[in-house]
């Protein structure tokens, strides 16, 4: 079946520990995105890439940083530097740029 | 940032009942319009893509128009069921691809 996959579903942190969230797509898309939705709020994008070994910054990337060594592969790392990180996490990918994104399922970040 | 408005944030109706939202936006910035669904447990799923001013989509009982020269899009549900229960999400994209979410509309249908 092709889709993308997030993991773990659920994600427990320490305060202070770097967490990386990991998003695979077999799609064969050539764009991914990583948003982050907090209660009453929409989605707002953390990082974006256009292609492999490509990616920019989205409104919101302080405290996170990315990687695309891979067409299939779109790693989100928290860092500690990001004041509030727990938040619900999801991964898209769309064939290019602007065309309809596909989300994952989502995973679900708390940092105590 | 900007900015994306979405109304009503929240809506309860009747099964069998029509209704519609509105997202709203800077008509300068944007070209096209994305409308999303989100159910509870599930991940958004795309349900329209419109790229002209004064484009119409219809899938079943869901229709949408698009306006960019005045800068709003409206979501109908025609007779709306309870599987409609969802959050709907309007995003235009910017001209470097990106999408900017709205907040959402979030519709509740009672049986």
């Amino acid at each position: 079946d092709g889709g993308i996959t997030q993991s773990p579903k659920y994600l427990f942190r320490k305060e202070g520990q770097n967490v990386t969230l990991s998003c695979e797509q077999n799609l064969n898309h050539d764009a991914m995105y990583w948003y982050r939705q907090d209660p009453g709020q929409g989605l707002r994008l953390i990082y974006y890439s256009q292609i492999v070994n490509d990616f920019q910054k989205g409104d919101i990337a302080e405290g996170y940083s990315v990687s695309r060594e891979k067409k299939e592969s779109f790693p989100l790392t928290v860092t500690s530097a990001q004041k509030n990180p727990t938040a619900f996490y999801l991964c898209a990918s769309s064939m290019t740029s602007g065309n309809e994104q596909y989300f994952g399922p989502g995973t679900r970040l708390t940092v105590t | 940032i900007l900015n994306v408005e979405q109304s009503p944030q929240s809506l309860h109706v009747q099964e069998g009942d029509s209704t519609n939202f509105t997202c709203s936006f800077p008509s300068s910035n944007f070209y096209a319009l994305h409308w999303y669904r989100w159910e509870t447990a599930k991940s958004p799923e795309a349900l329209f893509v419109m790229t002209l001013n004064g484009d119409e989509k219809k899938k079943g009982r869901i229709s949408a128009t698009l306006n960019t020269k005045e800068g709003y899009s409206y979501l109908y549900i025609k007779g709306s069921q309870p599987e409609d229960s969802a959050t709907y999400l309007c995003a235009p994209p910017i001209n470097t691809g990106k999408l900017i979410f709205g907040q959402g509309t979030t519709l509740q249908v009672k049986p």
